[in-house]
C-alpha cells in the first residue's frame, strides 16, 4: 500500500499525559498537512509542511501542540498535557506541490483522553 | 472567515433514488472545490474536484457536481444511488492562493437496500 499511513490508529490516554502521532506521506509528496476532526464535524486544518519547513499553523494549534517534519519525509504531531477537549480524530494528508490541490488522506489516529 | 455549509446532516434514501447534496461557501475570491467521501471504516477519498472551465464536473462512481458561481454553490448529485453509496460526504474549498482545505460539516447518507 503506497498511500498515506498513520500510527497509531487508536490512542487512549489519561488527561495530562503527552502523546505523539506519526504520519508517513506518499513518498513523492513534498507537502504534508495535519487536520483534526471531532465528532459530527468536518476536518479542520491544523498545520502544513512543505518539505521540512512548517509554513502555516492554525490558531487551533495551541502551545501544547507541536509538529515536526525533520527530514521532509514523515511527520510527528505531539500533544503535551492532553485535555479531554483534545479527543478527536487526527488526520494527515499529503500532496505534491506541483498539484497542491490534490490532498490524499490517511486513515487517521483516533485520540481518546480520559 | 471562510466557511462551508452543507445543508443536510443526514439523508436516508432507497436504492435507485436520486441524490443531491447541497454545499455553499462564503468566499468571494477564486476557489477550487472538492467533494470527499468517507465510506464506513475507511479514510477520506476524493470523489471529484473543480478548478476551472466546465462548471459541471464528473467524478468517480457516477457522481457529478455543478459549480454555480453566482450562488457560491457546489452541489453533488447522483441520478441513481446504490446501497454501496452509504457513506459520509464532505464538501471542501481551497482558496486558489491558499494551502488548506476548509471542510463543511459533512452529510451522512444511508441508502436502504
Amino acid at each position: 500500500d503506497t498511500g498515506v499511513s498513520q500510527d497509531p490508529r487508536h490512542k487512549i490516554t489519561k488527561r495530562g499525559q503527552n502523546v505523539t502521532f506519526r504520519c508517513d506521506p506518499i513518498s513523492e509528496h513534498n507537502r504534508l498537512y495535519w487536520y483534526r476532526q471531532t465528532l459530527g464535524q468536518g476536518p479542520e486544518f491544523l498545520t502544513y509542511f512543505q518539505n521540512e519547513a512548517q509554513l502555516e499553523k492554525s490558531r487551533l494549534l495551541s502551545d501544547r501542540f507541536s509538529a515536526e517534519r525533520p527530514k521532509g519525509s514523515f511527520s510527528t504531531l505531539e500533544i503535551q498535557r492532553t485535555e479531554q477537549g483534545d479527543s478527536a480524530m487526527y488526520l494527515c494528508a499529503s500532496s505534491y506541490s506541483g498539484r497542491k490541490d490534490e490532498q490524499f488522506f490517511g486513515p487517521g489516529t483516533r485520540l481518546t483522553v480520559l | 472567515a471562510q466557511s462551508v455549509s452543507q445543508h443536510n446532516h443526514h439523508v436516508i434514501l432507497s436504492e435507485a433514488a436520486s441524490l443531491e447534496l447541497g454545499c455553499n461557501y462564503s468566499y468571494g475570491g477564486t476557489v477550487n472545490l472538492f467533494w470527499y467521501v468517507q465510506y464506513p471504516g475507511q479514510h477520506l477519498q476524493l470523489l471529484l474536484k473543480y478548478f476551472s472551465g466546465d462548471p459541471l464536473v464528473k467524478g468517480i462512481k457516477g457522481f457529478e457536481a455543478e459549480f454555480i458561481k453566482s450562488k457560491f454553490s457546489f452541489n453533488l448529485r447522483k441520478p441513481s444511488v446504490q446501497w454501496s453509496d452509504t457513506a459520509e460526504y464532505f464538501c471542501a474549498v481551497l482558496k486558489a492562493a491558499g494551502n488548506k482545505l476548509t471542510f463543511g460539516g459533512g452529510t451522512r447518507v444511508l441508502v436502504k437496500p
